[in-house]
C-alpha cells in the first residue's frame, strides 16, 4: 500500500503565474482534503473533495480550484501566485465509511514563489 | 470553529511518560478531540480521539475531563522518535460517520533528550 502520494515534491515558480498539484489518495480512500502550511505554522484547510465535488471549503480565495477524478485522485490548482503562496501544500484521503475519523497525510508539495 | 490552547513547547527525557496538556473550553457537545502529530519534514499523522471517555491505543492514552473542557495526550515511554510538534484538535461531526475539516493550531513542540 503506497498511501498518499503527493506531486512534485517541490516547486519553483513566479509571482503571476500558476500552479497545479497532484495528489493520490490512499487505496481504498474516496475523500481528499487539501492543506496549506506555512513556515512555523500549522497546517489550514483549504478544501475537501468527495464524489468529485467540492464538499467544504476553507477560507481561501477563489484563486485556489480544486478537482477529483474518477479515480479518487486529485488537483489543487493556484492561480495568480503570490508570494505569500508559498508554503507546504499537504493532501489528506480519508473515507467516509468505516473509520473515517482518521486522514492519511502525504508528505506534501513545497511551493516556492519568487 | 471552537478553539484549542496548547503550550508553545515541552520537554521530556527518553523513557519517561510525557503528558501534553489542551485545553477546549467552548468544546460543543458534536466536537470530537483529536490528536495529530507533524514529524520533521512529513506530514500530520493521526495519534487518537474521543468524545468523553478516555482512551487508550498502541500510540498513546487520551485523558479527558469530565467537563471536556480540557484533555492530556499521555505518552507512556516516549522515545526519540516520538519527537514531533503535537496538535490538538476539536472536529466536528456531520452526521453518521462523516467528518469535517481538521483545524490546526500552532501545536506543541516536543523535544525529548537522551
Amino acid at each position: 500500500d503506497a498511501g498518499v502520494t503527493q506531486s512534485p515534491t517541490h516547486l519553483i515558480k513566479t509571482r503571476g503565474q500558476q500552479v497545479t498539484l497532484r495528489c493520490s489518495p490512499k487505496s481504498g480512500h474516496d475523500t481528499v482534503s487539501w492543506y496549506q502550511q506555512a513556515l512555523g505554522q500549522g497546517p489550514q484547510f483549504i478544501f475537501q473533495y468527495y464524489e468529485e465535488e467540492e464538499r467544504q471549503r476553507g477560507n481561501f480565495p477563489d484563486r485556489f480550484s480544486g478537482h477529483q477524478f474518477p479515480n479518487y485522485s486529485s488537483e489543487l490548482n493556484v492561480n495568480a501566485l503570490l508570494l505569500g503562496d508559498s508554503a507546504l501544500y499537504l493532501c489528506a484521503s480519508s473515507s467516509q465509511g468505516r473509520n473515517s475519523y482518521e486522514q492519511y497525510f502525504g508528505p506534501g508539495t513545497r511551493l516556492t514563489v519568487t | 470553529d471552537a478553539k484549542t490552547t496548547q503550550p508553545n513547547s515541552m520537554e521530556s527525557n527518553e523513557e519517561e511518560p510525557v503528558h501534553l496538556p489542551c485545553n477546549h473550553s467552548t468544546i460543543s457537545g458534536t466536537d470530537y478531540i483529536h490528536w495529530y502529530r507533524q514529524l520533521p519534514s512529513q506530514g500530520p499523522e493521526y495519534v487518537i480521539h474521543g468524545l468523553t471517555s478516555n482512551v487508550n491505543n498502541r500510540m498513546a492514552s487520551l485523558a479527558i475531563a469530565e467537563d471536556r473542557k480540557s484533555s492530556t495526550l499521555i505518552l507512556h515511554r516516549a522515545t526519540l522518535r516520538d519527537a514531533a510538534v503535537y496538535y490538538c484538535i476539536l472536529r466536528h461531526t456531520l452526521g453518521g460517520t462523516s467528518y469535517g475539516k481538521l483545524t490546526f493550531g500552532q501545536g506543541t513542540i516536543l523535544t525529548v533528550h537522551p
